[in-house]
């Protein structure tokens, strides 16, 4: 149980381009998603908190209008990644927390995504 | 605000040999820790975590962390590595409610054969 899936998991864009990445709890109903970018060789920073139903919670620094979340149902958050840059490529990771369990709400990852804009 | 520290980059040990990442944590309140393993091109395995109790954790894979409060330290350890535990492992730190969950930098382990 607690599997979260992203899709695509790598993608190729021009410069300029949108990107879609779709982030499901595909086992249990998630109020709480969590959008990572991870550096190569670096940790992850935690870009924003998408919350189902409202608008999402940016991290400072973080360009609300580059990267657009939607939380649209209990299993589906998405990040769009808006007019792409070469800067933006990265691996962009995706968390989910199981409201439905009594205990701590852990967050449970997602595979990533791979983005490289050329 | 809190913060990890994993204070070793780059740790080679040999096949069969006992391992152990540190971890130190920063944090006011209650920590609750974990432990993560990414594989290259991969997301994130939770390997063990604690929250209260005992504090000597165990985890998957052979897994094993102690939580030592008066050191703020989490480490982990294995006695005997395998060529496949070779990944990225992060120990990260968080609250209750988990909406501002903290990594350290992450440490990478090779494994000689």
């Amino acid at each position: 149980g607690a599997v979260v899936s992203q899709h695509p998991s790598r993608v190729i864009c021009k410069s300029g381009t949108s990107v879609k990445i779709e982030c499901r709890s595909l086992d249990f109903q998630a109020t709480t998603m969590f959008w990572y970018r991870q550096f190569p060789k670096k940790s992850l920073m935690l870009m924003a908190t998408s919350n189902e139903g409202s608008k999402a919670t940016y991290e400072q620094g973080v360009e609300k209008d580059k990267f657009l979340i939607n939380h649209a149902s209990l299993t589906l958050s998405t990040l769009t990644v808006t007019s792409a840059h070469p800067e933006d490529s990265s691996f962009y990771i995706c968390s989910a927390r199981d409201v439905g369990r009594k205990s701590y709400n852990e967050q449970f990852f997602g595979p990533g995504t791979r983005l490289t804009v050329l | 605000a809190q913060s990890v520290t994993q204070p070793d980059i780059h740790i080679t040990v040999s096949e069969g040999a006992s391992l152990e990442l540190r971890c130190n944590y920063s944090y006011g309140a209650t920590p609750y820790l974990f432990w993560y393993v990414q594989s290259p091109g991969q997301g994130l395995q939770l390997l063990l975590k604690y929250f209260s109790g005992d504090t000597l954790v165990q985890g998957i894979k052979g897994f094993e962390a102690e939580f030592k409060r008066s050191q703020s330290s989490f480490n982990l350890r294995k006695p005997s590595v395998h060529w496949s535990d070779a990944a990225e492992y992060f120990c990260a730190v968080g609250s209750y409610n988990n909406n501002d969950m903290r990594f350290g930098a992450g440490t990478r382990l090779t494994v000689k054969p």
